[in-house]
């Protein structure tokens, strides 16, 4: 199961900040938080991940709490491009490989 | 960087038929692979995955299997299919012991009448 929750969805205006929550209450000192996106009808794409420390790349920053409980992911100027579902994901571990089980996302929606 | 190939993109089958989805990676070696499943407006659900050749890991129980008979070869088959195996099916891939950063394939959308 996903150890995840996120808003449903969310609505943002053009140019502006998207800020995209997540609550990871039972995330473990050692275990990453990741985010995704999946554009309608592909498959999703990789954003940015992290364990303790606020992360920034070309794509989004990611935000995470002092006591890693919950996350924000924050899309700095979103465009009509950026409406997709986000994923917001903790590892799961045990098994072969450590795996990433999705929940059902926040749709993004930028509006013009 | 990997490249995912899955094929075919769109399928319709009926009810009882078999199923035979493929998936191939390029520019790795030694990927873990992954096989999805997205049911219209669900999440993604994560079917199996291996970390070698001839290694299958399945996470639900369901009427699919999987197999991987190449190091960049990964199949997904069934041999009578359901109504509710309908979706859309997605390959990923990783490698390596770093970051759990998953590159994900076009998908297969599979229809059962």
């Amino acid at each position: 199961d996903a150890k995840t929750t996120q808003p449903t969805s969310m609505d943002c205006a053009e140019g502006r900040a998207a800020n995209l929550p997540c609550n990871h209450s039972t995330i473990s000192g050692n275990e990453y938080v990741y985010w995704y996106r999946q554009i309608h009808s592909q498959g999703p794409q990789y954003i940015i991940h992290g364990l303790k420390n606020n992360e920034t790349n070309e794509m989004a920053s990611l935000i995470i709490t002092e006591d890693r409980k919950s996350s924000t992911l924050i899309l700095p100027h979103a465009t009509l491009r950026d409406t997709a579902v986000y994923y917001c994901i903790v590892e799961n571990y045990g098994g072969a490989t450590n795996k990433l089980i999705f929940g059902t996302g926040t749709l993004l929606a930028v509006q013009p | 960087s990997q490249t995912i190939h899955q094929w075919p993109a769109t399928l319709v089958q009926p009810v009882g038929s078999p199923l035979s989805l493929e998936c191939t990676v390029e520019g790795t070696s030694n990927p873990n692979l992954y096989w999805y499943r997205q049911a219209a407006g669900r999440g993604l659900q994560l079917l199996f995955y291996s970390v070698g050749i001839g290694q299958i890991s399945s996470e639900v129980p369901q009427n699919l299997s999987a197999s991987r008979p190449q190091d960049r070869q990964f199949i997904l088959s069934s041999k009578k299919l359901l109504l509710s195996d309908s979706g859309f099916y997605l390959c990923a891939c990783n490698w390596g012991y770093g970051a759990n950063v998953l590159t994900f394939g076009a998908g297969s959308r599979l229809t059962v009448l």
